[in-house]
Formats: C-alpha cells, structure tokens, sequence
C-alpha cells in the first residue's frame, strides 16, 4: 500500500512571497489532515477535511492560509504572503473510515522563511 | 483541547522503563501514540478506545483511564532504538478531530 506523498520535500522562500504544499493521501482515506509542526513543538492541527468537504478549520490563519481538496483526494496548501514565523515542517496525513483508525504522515515538506 | 503531556522529557540508560503521560480536559474517544524521530515523520504506535484498558506488546504498552481522562505509555527495558520524541493524540465522541500534544523527548543512552 503507497503511502501519503507530499512534494516538495524542501523549500525556501522570501517573506511576503507564496508558497504551495501538496498532499496526495493513501488511497480511500476519506479523512485527510494538514498540520504545522514548529521545531521542537507538536503538530498543530490547521485543517481537516472530510472527503472534499471542510470538518475543522479553526486553527488556520485565515487572513494568508488557504487548503482544498478538490474531487475528495488531493490536497493543496497554501501560504500568501508568507511570514517569518511560518517556517516549520507541513505534515499531512490522512486516515481511513471513521472509528479507530490510525493516520498515516507523510514525509512532510520543511519550509523555511527567510 | 490540546493534551498536556509529562514530563518534557526524559534521559535513560538502556535496559531502564520509562513512563510518559497524556491527560484531557475533555473526555476522550481514542487516544494515539506516535513516535517520531528528527527529521522524520510521526510513526504510528498504538490507538486506544474508550472502553479498553491496555494495550501493547511486552516491551511497549498503553493504558487509558477514562475517569481520569488520560494515557500513560510504558517503555520497558528501553532499547537505543527507542530514542525520539512520542506525541499522544487525542480524539473526541463523534469527531475524526485528531489533536496532538507538545511531546516528551525520550533519550536512550548506552
């Protein structure tokens, strides 16, 4: 079974400048996650969607963060404009039908601001 | 709603058990335990539900204490190997929400 796959791995940009992030989950999880982890903390939960629809948002930062999930699968993240304190690594992972499933991580994509 | 894990972290020896504790404001439906080692990705460790007690194998095992509305991961006979930081995640009744910890760093050494 592939896992989830998120590209790119590594990127560096300016502040002010965007970025995107994508996210292909493992195939026929319904449940797919994006979350922020700044060095030395936990994964912070910015935003989960059930199938293509939007479940938790509450964390995002509305104001330059933006995600879809278009047909259910794929999922893009993205930062306009980009601040120094969003440097971190971008986890996404996603997870099977609802009960006790566990989620899977993909490798997640380093985003350094500078 | 995010756990509070203790401690911070942890130094061993090998051979040496280890604790790590996760605790809710909230009543729980499930919790995670990953581990995750620098520079990788969380590895998925064990789930426990509402309802269940522990859960694990010999050397790595979970409980979950409804009423008290936590989880403690035992480490026994720690191995190098287990060196990374393990995050706890929780889930709620009805909700696919998963809500991860601040992590105890776990440091083996010979």
């Amino acid at each position: 079974e592939a896992g989830v796959a998120q590209s790119p791995r590594y990127k560096i940009i300016e502040k002010r400048q965007s970025v995107a992030f994508w996210c292909n989950p493992i195939s026929g999880h319904a449940t797919l996650y994006w979350y922020q982890q700044i060095l030395g903390q936990g994964p912070k939960l910015l935003i989960q969607f059930q199938n293509n629809g939007v479940v938790d948002d509450s964390q995002l930062p509305k104001d330059r963060f933006s995600a879809e999930r278009l047909k259910g699968v794929d999922s893009t993240l993205k930062i306009q404009p980009a601040k120094l304190e969003d440097s971190a690594v971008y986890l996404c992972a996603s997870r099977g039908v609802r009960g006790a499933t566990e989620a899977f991580f993909g490798q997640g994509t380093r985003l350094t601001v500078v | 709603q995010q756990p509070v894990q203790s401690p911070q972290a942890v130094i061993l020896r090998e051979g040496e058990d280890a604790v790590i504790n996760c605790s809710s404001s909230k009543a729980l439906y499930s919790v995670h335990w990953y581990r995750q080692k620098h520079g990788e990705a969380p590895v998925f460790l064990m789930i426990l539900l509402k309802g269940g007690e522990q859960k694990g194998h010999e050397k790595i095992s979970a409980s979950f204490n409804e009423k008290k509305q936590q989880s403690s991961l035992y480490l026994t006979a720690s191995q190098l190997s287990y060196s990374g930081t393990y995050f706890c995640g929780i889930s709620f009744q009805g909700a696919q929400k998963l809500v991860f910890g601040q992590g105890t760093r776990l440091t083996i050494n010979p």
